[in-house]
Formats: structure tokens, C-alpha cells, sequence
């Protein structure tokens, strides 16, 4: 059984630009959540799939966006990248959106925004 | 708006201690209340969790304690270990959202 993949690990983007973080959804899981997390900052929510469709959302604009696939992975999109972006974004998969216990985090990804 | 608010910031005891990490929440809609262990490079892992019926869980060296008159939920770790040093995060599940609400995060040091 493998767990949460997130790719890159890291990158480096200018302001401005966009950015497309994947992950890949432990086995048998079928919700991905995405968060944010600063450093020295708790992880914060973005949003959440199920189903191929989005499920919940936490206080990020527009320019956050994303997409989960029919194998339940799923895609992060920020555009108009700005230098507060910066953070690592976590990716999180569950068993069933809003029910069972805790998730289970992929190792992140670190995204710089210069 | 903090959601859920998590204290000390940092914390530093010897081997065999018995660190105490201590949340506090304000929303009722809360239906589920894990902890996370966090190392350096490495996404939080789940360490123990405990739902609001219940006022006591322990899972190894672990336990929550839970007052839902309160609003607060506490991790102790019994007979700390060097290997235990990691951020620590409390968390609360909204029964309306499907999202977890987190602490800021507590860094333990555990001294050899």
C-alpha cells in the first residue's frame, strides 16, 4: 500500500506566474484535500475533492484552483502567483469526504515565490 | 480568525518527562479531534485522535484528554524520548465543511 505522493518536492516560481502541484491519493482513498501551510504556521485549508468535484472550500481566492482525476489524484493551480504564496502546500487523502478519522499527508511541497 | 488556539509555542523537557500540549476551541460544530506529529521536511502525521463523547484516549505513551464543557483537549506523552522532538499540532473536524482547523503548532525538545 503506498502513501500520498506530491510532486515537485520543490520549486522556485516568479510573481506573477503560475504553478501546478500534483498528487497522487494513498491507495483505496477517494478525497483529496489541499492545504497551506506557512512557516511556523499550522496547515490551512484550501479545498477539498470528492468525486471528481469540488467539496468544501476554505478562504482562498479564485486564483487557487483544482482539479481530481477518475484514479482520485489530484491537482493543485495558483495563478498570479504572489510573494504570500510561498509556503508549503500539503496534500492530504481520506477515505470518504466528511467521514472516518484522520487523513494522511503526503510530504508537501515547497514553493517559493520570488 | 483562529479556530482552534494551541499553547505553549515552544516546549523543552528532559527524557522520561511528561510534555503537555494544550488546545482550546470555540465552534461546537467540531465532531473530531486528532493530533499530528510533524518532523522537519515531512508532511503531519496522525498520531491519536479522539471524538467529543469521549473524555480520555491513550494509545501507547499517548493520551488526550478531553473536556467538551471546556472546549479544550490536551496531549500528554508519557516517558518522553530525544525521538518524540517534532512539532506537535492539534486539530478540530467541522461537521459542516469537511476541513480540519489546526493549531499553530507546538515544537517539542526532548533533552537526552
Amino acid at each position: 500500500e503506498t502513501g500520498v505522493t506530491q510532486s515537485p518536492t520543490h520549486l522556485i516560481k516568479t510573481r506573477g506566474q503560475q504553478v501546478t502541484l500534483r498528487c497522487s491519493s494513498q491507495s483505496g482513498h477517494n478525497t483529496v484535500s489541499w492545504y497551506q501551510q506557512a512557516l511556523g504556521q499550522g496547515p490551512q485549508f484550501i479545498f477539498q475533492y470528492y468525486r471528481e468535484e469540488e467539496n468544501g472550500r476554505g478562504n482562498f481566492p479564485p486564483r487557487f484552483s483544482g482539479l481530481q482525476f477518475p484514479n482520485y489524484s489530484s491537482e493543485l493551480n495558483v495563478n498570479a502567483l504572489e510573494l504570500d504564496d510561498s509556503a508549503l502546500y500539503l496534500c492530504a487523502s481520506s477515505l470518504v469526504a466528511g467521514q472516518g478519522g484522520g487523513y494522511t499527508f503526503g510530504s508537501g511541497t515547497r514553493l517559493t515565490v520570488v | 480568525q483562529q479556530q482552534v488556539k494551541q499553547s505553549p509555542q515552544s516546549l523543552i523537557v528532559q527524557k522520561g518527562g511528561i510534555p503537555i500540549i494544550n488546545c482550546a476551541y470555540e465552534n461546537t460544530a467540531f465532531d473530531y479531534f486528532p493530533w499530528y506529529q510533524q518532523f522537519p521536511g515531512k508532511g503531519p502525521a496522525l498520531l491519536i485522535a479522539i471524538r467529543p463523547d469521549v473524555s480520555e484516549k491513550k494509545e501507547g505513551r499517548f493520551t488526550i484528554s478531553f473536556n467538551k464543557s471546556a472546549k479544550q483537549f490536551s496531549l500528554h506523552i508519557m516517558d518522553s524520548q530525544p525521538g518524540d522532538s517534532a512539532t506537535y499540532f492539534c486539530a478540530a473536524r467541522s461537521t459542516t465543511g469537511n476541513q480540519f482547523y489546526f493549531g499553530t503548532g507546538t515544537s517539542l525538545t526532548v533533552i537526552p
